[in-house]
């Protein structure tokens, strides 16, 4: 079971909103550690999606953004197209177990 | 551009064995932190353990501690994973990931920026 919390699924129409939240506690969302999102669309490897308070690596369209509060960050996703259809995993710092952590994983089915 | 190869998976058996390799190219291998991720089949990511690029410290998560063994060769490019005591649950994809810091951020607010394409261990 993840440090991290995130809904194994969300689904959405073309063209709508989603979001994909991440879950944590005191010891790393909260503490004040970076998140970071990746994208693994399936059969292939895992490539970073966002990093930091919201930067994306080239390629990443801005229809894509992220948000923190507290303990828990999300991933929003306007504009929903056929290919963001993949898993996405959130990662922090926890500085109680002094890992590197990810979320479980949140499988995004575009219907 | 940066680019990681893994290679040295196979199949096991418990109590046995591997030794992972990933190497890079396309950026200054010795500027960088590695890491080794695993995704067991059907399952979600990892981490297992990073390397600073000096080689000089090192990080396992706590179910690999004492068994798997991070290390890194900067006149080769290459980063290795030693894994002994091989046990079913480390049957996994391992992949090889470089760890960026943050500008103006500490080394624990790393992420992962290039991945290879993993190497497949099965342990049965």
């Amino acid at each position: 079971q993840s440090v991290l919390t995130q809904p194994p699924s969300v689904s959405g129409a073309p063209g709508q909103r989603v979001t994909i939240s991440c879950t944590g506690n005191s010891s790393n969302i909260g503490a004040g550690f970076d998140v970071h999102w990746y994208q693994q669309v399936l059969g292939t490897a895992p490539r970073l999606f966002i990093y930091g308070s919201d930067n994306r690596p080239s390629g990443v369209p801005d229809r894509f953004s992220v948000s923190k509060s507290g303990t828990s960050a999300s991933l929003a996703i306007t504009g929903l197209q056929a290919e963001d259809e993949a898993d996405y995993y959130c990662q922090s710092y926890d500085s109680s177990l002094s890992d590197w952590i990810f979320g479980g994983g949140t499988k995004l089915t575009v219907l | 551009e940066a680019q990681l190869l893994e290679s040295g998976g196979n199949l096991v058996q418990p109590g046995g064995s591997l030794r992972l390799s990933c190497a890079a190219s396309g950026f200054t291998f010795d500027r960088y932190a590695m890491s080794w991720v695993r995704q067991a089949p059907g399952k979600g990511l990892e981490w297992v353990s990073t390397i600073s690029g000096s080689g000089g410290s090192t990080y396992y998560a706590e179910s690999v501690k004492g068994r798997l063994t991070i290390s890194r060769d900067n006149s080769k490019n290459t980063v290795f994973l030693l894994m002994n005591s091989l046990r079913a649950e480390d049957t996994a994809v391992y992949y090889c990931a470089r760890a960026k810091v943050p500008t103006s951020r500490s080394w624990f607010h790393h992420y992962m920026d290039v991945w290879g394409k993993g190497t497949t261990v099965t342990v049965s």
